[in-house]
Formats: structure tokens, C-alpha cells, sequence
């Protein structure tokens, strides 16, 4: 399974909104629901921000939102704090039962 | 709240199986999937497969002819054998639970373990 395909890295100033893409297959992103984005900070464990496309869970503030369309999802993040500053994974569950992660996206607060 | 806790060797040689442990404390391992992800040092996250309490398993292509995952529901754990390491295997390993449809979404997350493959 190949993983899906996020930018490097984006950045926004405080207050703006800044939106990661996430490209996959009609075997994974546009074939499921199943779409999941996760914030790291250095040193720590991810953290589950969004699941199946656009749910957060209790504790997400809502400045953070999910969307997909066709073999691409996106999260999308508003009012940029400085504490959103991390890296971005997103997942999907995949066809074959299984779960594939992209490759990241390190996203600065300028 | 459910936590998750990895422990195994931090070391393992060349040609040997990696072998952790998740115990999974505050909560019952029953009726969910049980994942386990690795990181390398200053990469992405890769998931290596999961398993159901009631023993059913998925594995990632990639990694399937060397993975084993196994569930001790009397004890609240799960465990992880990778065999035929190489340096390629050196990561921080995760345990987490699977959530949401078919456990699609990770929550909670261990801290992670750092395995370090060298002779």
C-alpha cells in the first residue's frame, strides 16, 4: 500500500487559516469515510484531532475541521494559534482492511 | 480514562525478533481493535497492524511475512513480534486503541518505546 500523498510543510500567520490536503486512492480516501488526522508535537505521541472525515473528539476545539472530496480530504485549521504549531498526519482505512498514514505535514506559525 | 503503556527491550541485534508489550490500564481491552505504529527518528508514522480481542488480525502488506500480534484479554495486553530485524526497523513504537468504524481512528496513543536494532 502506497501512502498518501500530503505537502511538506504549510504555514499561516495567528488568526489565519491554513488547510492540509491529503491525497489518496478510490481504495482508501475516496472509497471509505474512514479518514483520520492526527497532530504531533515534538517528542510526544500523536493525537487524534479529526475521525471519519469531520468528527472531533471531545476536548478538539472547534477551529479544526475535516472535509473530503473525491480521493482527497482536508483539514483545515482556523484562527491559527501558536500552539498549532506541529506535524500533520493523516490516515484512512483502506480496502484491504488495513490503514495507511500519509507522509506528514510540518506546519508552521509565523 | 484508558491508557496504553509499551514496554519491551530497548536494544535487539540483527536477525532477531523485536518483541513489546502494550498493557492497557483504566479501561476493559475487550470488543476493540489494538493497533501498533512505529515512527522512525524524523519520519512519518507507519502503521504495522492490529489486532481484535477476539484474535482476528490485519497486517501491512509490507511487513506481514515477518508480523505477529497476539491479545491476553486476562491480562489486559496485547503484544508485538517483529522477526528478522535489521537497522531499517529502528523506530519509536506505538500501541493504540482503534476507534470510530472498523477502528479506523487511533485514540488513545502510548507514550511510544524506542527499539533500537544494533549489534
Amino acid at each position: 500500500q502506497s501512502a498518501l500523498t500530503q505537502p511538506a510543510s504549510v504555514s499561516g500567520s495567528p488568526g489565519q487559516s491554513i488547510t492540509i490536503s491529503c491525497t489518496g486512492t478510490s481504495s482508501d480516501v475516496g472509497g471509505y469515510n474512514y479518514v483520520s488526522w492526527y497532530q504531533q508535537h515534538p517528542g510526544k505521541a500523536p493525537k487524534l484531532m479529526i475521525y471519519e472525515v469531520s468528527n472531533r473528539p471531545s476536548g478538539v476545539p472547534d477551529r479544526f475541521s475535516g472535509s473530503k472530496s473525491g480521493n482527497t480530504a482536508s483539514l483545515t485549521i482556523s484562527g491559527l494559534q501558536a500552539e498549532d504549531e506541529a506535524d500533520y498526519y493523516c490516515s484512512s482505512y483502506t480496502s484491504s482492511s488495513t490503514v495507511v498514514f500519509g507522509g506528514g505535514t510540518k506546519l508552521t506559525v509565523l | 480514562q484508558v491508557q496504553l503503556q509499551e514496554s519491551g527491550p530497548g536494544l535487539v541485534k540483527p536477525s532477531e525478533t523485536l518483541s513489546l508489550t502494550c498493557t492497557v490500564s483504566g479501561g476493559s481491552i475487550s470488543s476493540y481493535y489494538w493497533s501498533w505504529i512505529r515512527q522512525p527518528a524524523g519520519k512519518g508514522l507507519e502503521w504495522i497492524g492490529r489486532i481484535y480481542t477476539s484474535g482476528s488480525t490485519n497486517y501491512n502488506p509490507s511487513l506481514k511475512s515477518r508480523v505477529t500480534m497476539s491479545v491476553d484479554t486476562s491480562k489486559n495486553q496485547f503484544s508485538l513480534k517483529l522477526s528478522s530485524v535489521t537497522a531499517a526497523d529502528t523506530a519509536v513504537y506505538y500501541c493504540a486503541r482503534g476507534i470510530a468504524v472498523a477502528g479506523s481512528s487511533f485514540d488513545p496513543w502510548g507514550q511510544g518505546t524506542l527499539v533500537t536494532v544494533s549489534s
